[in-house]
């Protein structure tokens, strides 16, 4: 079946460190999506892809990056880990804007 | 800036019950609209997309209607069971490309 998958599922790094969380998807879609969720906050987005080679910021992307190669993968790497970047972070997909998105099952980071 | 709001934040409700769950936007700018479900330390589970262009969606026990104009959308959960108890979502995909979400209803339905 198709889907949706993040790696690592939990992840432990020290302040400063660099770190990607990679985020796989089957369907061929053609926007990818990471967010970020924690209390009180809610889901934040942080970048969004429309295709190969393109990359947008969202409402918090300070201190995080992303690139797309491929259809299939779109890496959030945070550049220096910061203790307030410890979040539970989603990626999602979904064919075009008119149609469902899709999320992963999450990457809990904590920066220690 | 497009802002969800979904309210209440918390509903407990006995089993059985019907129950609505509010969300409300301020940009009528919108592609659609989707419902989610999540678990606890889970992932987000589709339950309804509703596009701009229509009024309401179906599945199951779920209904989900949309008022554009007036910036309001409603989850109906009919004949509720412990099962739905989860966090429930709406999410807005904005002309600008983005999908805003609301910060959630925590439902919780007791046996």
């Amino acid at each position: 079946d198709a889907e949706i998958t993040q790696s690592p599922r939990h992840k432990i790094t020290e302040t400063g460190r660099q770190v990607t969380l990679a985020c796989h998807q089957t369907w061929n879609h053609n926007n990818m999506f990471w967010y970020r969720q924690d209390l009180g906050h809610g889901l934040r987005l942080i970048h969004y892809s429309y295709g190969v080679q393109d990359t947008n910021k969202g409402e918090v992307s300070d201190g995080y990056s992303v690139s797309r190669s491929n259809t299939e993968d779109l890496p959030l790497t945070l550049e220096s880990a910061a203790s307030s970047q410890t979040s539970v972070y989603f990626c999602a997909s979904r064919v075009t804007l008119n149609t469902e998105a899709f999320f992963g099952q999450g990457t809990r980071l904590t920066v220690v | 800036k497009q802002e969800v709001t979904q309210i209440p934040a918390a509903l407990s409700v006995p089993e059985g019950e019907n129950l609505v769950l509010n969300c409300s936007f301020t940009d009528s700018a919108i592609y659609n609209l989707q419902w989610f479900r999540q678990d606890p330390g889970k992932g987000l589970t589709s339950l309804l997309l509703i596009q701009s262009s229509q009024r309401e969606q179906t599945s199951g026990r779920l209904n989900a209607s949309l008022d554009k104009s007036s910036g309001r959308s409603t989850l109906y959960i009919a004949a509720s069971q412990p099962g739905d108890s989860a966090t429930y979502l709406c999410a807005v995909m904005a002309i600008q490309g983005k999908l805003i979400f609301g910060q959630g209803t925590e439902l919780s339905v007791k046996p």
